[in-house]
């Protein structure tokens, strides 16, 4: 199973950024999300498509459908600028599957 | 709290035999998913293998003829073995845990350890 990110999205402070995470009918898999700031280990960020981890703002969320997942941070600040990963378990091999990571940029 | 550390020589001759250790405190081995991820520099993550129930596993399929995965219930230690490397195995490994169920997301990370592979 191959989840597709781009590479880059580039955002204004203050605005919305979304981050597509594309997968074949990935609407039937529980999408994570993974926040991974330079020099740092990941951080859940999303999980099970939409759920938040204790401690993660309420500008973190997220949506499935159809063949994309969507990570939607609004009101970006500097301290969102890292890479997102998405991530879901294959159910064919019993194994975890990662997107190749979209950079966030904050302008 | 949970803690991962993981600890191994930070370089591998090309053809050696990489060996990390994951030491666990903070919740008990066999009733999690655990896995080792490594992430290449500057580059993405890559799942190697997962052990659960303190010795099922699965592979990558990439990596499955020179990774082995296991644990030590008695220690709280997890172990990575990936035999024959060459550069291209040069990487952050990291610890992690999952859920108690396939299909959770990974709840906690270690801080990673840089393993260069070069002679």
């Amino acid at each position: 199973y191959v989840l597709t990110q781009p590479p880059s999205v580039s955002v204004a402070p203050g605005q919305t950024a979304r981050i597509p995470c594309g997968g074949n009918h990935i609407a039937g898999y529980s999408v994570h999300w993974y926040q991974q700031r330079p020099g740092q280990a990941p951080v859940l960020v999303v999980y099970d498509d939409s759920d938040r981890p204790s401690g993660i703002p309420e500008r973190f969320s997220g949506s499935n459908s159809g063949n994309t997942a969507i990570l939607t941070i609004s009101s970006v600040e500097g301290g969102d600028d890292a890479d997102y990963y998405c991530q879901v378990w294959d159910t064919n091999s019993d194994q975890p599957v990662f997107g190749g990571g979209t950079k966030l940029t904050v302008l | 709290q949970v803690q991962l550390q993981e600890s191994g020589p930070g370089l591998v001759k090309p053809s050696e035999t990489l060996s990390l250790t994951c030491s666990v405190s903070g919740g008990p081995i066999r009733t999690y998913y655990w896995s080792w991820i490594r992430q290449p520099p500057g580059k993405g993550l890559e799942w190697i293998a997962y052990i659960y129930d303190s010795g099922k596993t699965n592979y990558n399929p990439s990596l499955k003829s020179r990774s082995t995965i296991s644990a030590d219930t008695s220690k709280e230690q997890l172990y990575l073995k990936l035999r024959s490397v060459t550069a291209g195995d040069t990487a952050v490994y990291y610890c992690v845990r999952w859920g108690t169920l396939r299909g959770e997301s990974v709840q906690h990370w270690g801080q990673g350890t840089l393993v260069t592979v070069s002679s």
